[in-house]
């Protein structure tokens, strides 16, 4: 597609339900980023997929928190016994790799909020 | 301390002001410096990315780098209504792939 899609973008879920958020990235990116935003804050990194191997997964704030990208494409971060905590803008973006300068640039979708009650 | 600082603001200008954002960073192994633009309720936009010290201007928009200083700028000149966003600068380091940000800076330029 031309952008990165999430989906639900708003999900309220009562504490201790499990959620699943979705993303659809650019197609042809092997890159593929999950972040929190909490209220007022910049993103905080979760974790990294390159095709469907999970390379960094050191932002994930618990157990509960797992994502899979089993097919190299889409995925999916799904978060189990939600708390209140979790709370935030859940943002995926996707990169087709470094330029060649050597940076990563990233695309954005426009995130999935959710509030647990 | 958090690897990258960012004035929360909120920064408030008349249009057609000079606006100027700043990050301080503290890893000396980050090389590449991002700006990034988020309208409310949308998910952050490239503007700007830069690898070296000195300035890069692209339009209306100046980043500016001093690694000596781990300090990082963004100047907008001729500021607009439409310019109304939270700016986030994010860092990353030649290795991890992953971006760090800042806590973003909220700016209003009133018409």
């Amino acid at each position: 597609g031309a952008g990165v899609s999430q989906s639900p973008r708003y999900k309220v879920a009562k504490r201790g339900q499990d959620v699943a958020l979705r993303c659809d990235p650019i197609s042809g990116h092997v890159s593929l980023f999950w972040y929190q935003q909490a209220l007022g804050q910049g993103p905080e990194f979760l974790t990294y997929f390159q095709n469907e191997a999970q390379l960094d997964k050191s932002g994930l704030p618990s157990d509960r928190f797992f994502a899979e990208r089993p097919e190299g494409s889409v995925s999916t971060l799904k978060i189990q016994r939600t708390q209140q905590e979790d709370s935030a803008v859940y943002l995926c973006a996707s990169s087709s790799g470094l330029t060649r300068a050597g940076a990563n640039v990233l695309t954005f979708g426009a995130g999935s909020r959710l509030t647990v009650l | 301390q958090k690897e990258v600082e960012q004035d929360p603001g909120p920064l408030s200008v008349p249009e057609g002001a000079i606006v100027s954002l700043n990050c301080t960073y503290s890893n000396s192994a980050f090389q590449y410096f991002m700006w990034y633009r988020q309208y409310s309720r949308k998910g952050p936009e490239l503007l700007m990315y830069t690898y070296s010290s000195g300035n890069k201007e692209d339009g209306r928009f100046t980043a500016q780098v001093d690694k000596s200083s781990k300090y990082i700028s963004l100047f907008i000149r001729d500021s607009q209504p439409s310019d109304s966003a939270t700016y986030l600068c994010a860092i990353s380091s030649g290795s991890a792939r992953q971006l760090t940000f800042g806590s973003g800076t909220q700016l209003t330029v009133l018409p």
